[in-house]
């Protein structure tokens, strides 16, 4: 496909429970980003990778989350014992190797994660 | 702190209608904005605006940017059903290359 993927769709967690998030972004992209987007906000940046290096994981909520993209392309985000609070779609979205890389950021589908 | 606020949060018109979706900021080092439509779950570019005064346009949808006032604004004249969607504004700092923030979408409902 030539759009950024993510999987699964949707996921329901007991709490406690670790899951793990996939993102595909598209071919050639050194950019990805995650976000966490709450029901009715806008997305919050959870951290940014230039290739397989993770520039940033400044919005990463607690320690508990995670992410990583050892060969520079797909990509993953963690959650350990997940919390209800943690309820929410996880978007991810890549660009191309530019210096402004924000210019224009393509996004994927999104997870749904629901915490009981 | 920089923020982003969009308004109305949600409206409601019928098809053939003209909308204007609001947008301001309070950002320190400005350098850009940028307007996403979201259906379902993924936001799909729509403008990226740097510079006061000037008007994107792309078929019925155009934005313009007031640098001095700290807002821009998003048009959509003759309204279809497929226009219903949130549509989000984010800023970028000129001293991040990557880092964007976001309001919180105005929820455009189009009603046949």
């Amino acid at each position: 496909g030539a759009g950024v993927s993510q999987s699964p769709r949707y996921k329901v967690a007991k709490r406690g429970q670790d899951v793990a998030l996939r993102c595909d972004p598209i071919s050639g992209h050194v950019s990805l980003f995650w976000y966490q987007q709450a029901l009715g906000q806008g997305p919050e940046f959870l951290t940014y990778f230039q290739n397989e290096a993770q520039l940033d994981k400044s919005g990463l909520p607690s320690d508990r989350f995670f992410a990583e993209r050892p060969e520079g392309s797909v990509s993953t985000l963690k959650i350990q014992r997940t919390q209800q609070e943690d309820s929410a779609v996880y978007l991810c979205a890549s660009s191309w190797p530019d210096d402004r890389v924000i210019y224009e950021q393509f996004f994927g589908p999104g997870t749904r994660l629901t915490v009981l | 702190e920089d923020k982003v606020v969009q308004s109305p949060l949600s409206l409601v018109v019928h098809e053939g209608d003209t909308v204007t979706l609001n947008c301001s900021y309070e950002v320190t080092n400005f350098r850009s904005l940028l307007w996403y439509k979201q259906e379902k779950k993924a936001p799909t570019f729509l403008f990226m605006l740097t510079s006061s005064g000037i008007e994107k346009k792309s078929g019925r949808l155009s934005s313009i940017l007031d640098k001095k006032e700290l807002f821009s604004i998003l048009n959509i004249t003759a309204t279809q059903t497929g226009d219903s969607a949130v549509y989000l504004c984010a800023v970028e700092r000129a001293d991040s290359n990557y880092q964007l923030i976001w309001g919180a979408g105005t929820k455009l409902i189009i009603k046949p």
